[in-house]
C-alpha cells in the first residue's frame, strides 16, 4: 500500500527566504506520480507541482521546485523567495500510475513571517 | 478557479439525517473523485466514477453512496449522519483515470450537530 509521510506539522520562514517542506513516500510500484497541493485558510486545494517517477529532471513551476530523490523515496517541495501569501497548509500526495486515487500526507502548516 | 463546482458550499444538519452533495466536473472531464478531509482522518479518497461507472473505491462507509449521471455531474449521498461525518468533502475531476493531475472543487463543508 502506498504511504506518504510529512514529518513537519508546522514550519516558519521569514519573508523572501527559501523554505523546504519534507515529504517521503512508500510504494511498491515502479511508475507513480508525486504532487504538492496548497490549501489556504479558505479551504480550496490548489495544485502546485507534479513529478513523475521516470522524470530525470526535478520539476519546477515558478517559485516552486520539487527536490526528487528516488533512491531515498523523498519528494521535498522548495519554495523560493517566500511571500506572505504562501502561508497555508501544504500537502504532498502520490498516485500510482496504474491507479486513480491520490494518497495524501498529513500536511505541513507553513507560516511566512514579515 | 479549477472549473470544478460543488454545491452547497456549507451544510449544517442533525445526526440521523441524509444529505446530498453535488459536483460538476470541468468541461470534458470524464472522471470524478470524492475525497473527505476531517481532523482525525486527514484527506482520504472515498470513491471514483468514470463516465458513469464506479471505477475505484476507498474508505467509503456503507452509509455513503455516490453516482455519476449521464451529464457527468456526480452526487455523494450521506445518510444516517453521525457527528464524526463532519468534514470538508472535495470533488475532483480529470479527463481520464490515468491522467496525472486532479482538479479540485472548492469543497462542501458539512457540519453534523
Amino acid at each position: 500500500a502506498q504511504k506518504i509521510t510529512q514529518t513537519q506539522p508546522g514550519m516558519f520562514v521569514q519573508e523572501k527566504e527559501a523554505v523546504t517542506l519534507d515529504c517521503t513516500y512508500d510504494t511498491s510500484d515502479q511508475s507513480y506520480g508525486l504532487f504538492w497541493y496548497k490549501q489556504p485558510s479558505s479551504g480550496e486545494m490548489i495544485f502546485l507541482i507534479y513529478q513523475g517517477s521516470y522524470d530525470e529532471q526535478n520539476a519546477t513551476e515558478g517559485r516552486y521546485s520539487l527536490n526528487f530523490q528516488k533512491a531515498r523515496k523523498s519528494a521535498n517541495l522548495v519554495i523560493s523567495a517566500s511571500q506572505l501569501g504562501d502561508s497555508a497548509m501544504y500537502f504532498c500526495a502520490m498516485k500510482e500510475t496504474s491507479g486513480s486515487r491520490l494518497t495524501f500526507g498529513e500536511g505541513t502548516q507553513l507560516t511566512v513571517n514579515p | 478557479d479549477s472549473g470544478v463546482t460543488q454545491t452547497p458550499k456549507h451544510l449544517i444538519t442533525a445526526t440521523g439525517q441524509r444529505v446530498t452533495l453535488r459536483c460538476s466536473p470541468r468541461s470534458g472531464d470524464l472522471s470524478v473523485y470524492w475525497y473527505q478531509q476531517s481532523l482525525d482522518q486527514g484527506l482520504q479518497f472515498l470513491i471514483q466514477y468514470y463516465n458513469g461507472e464506479e471505477r475505484a473505491k476507498g474508505n467509503i462507509l456503507e452509509r455513503f453512496s455516490a453516482q455519476q449521471f449521464p451529464d457527468l455531474h456526480s452526487e455523494l449521498n450521506l445518510s444516517s449522519l453521525e457527528l464524526g461525518d463532519s468534514a470538508l468533502y472535495f470533488c475532483a475531476s480529470s479527463p481520464e483515470t490515468l491522467y496525472n493531475e486532479q482538479f479540485f472543487g472548492p469543497g462542501t463543508r458539512l457540519t453534523v450537530l
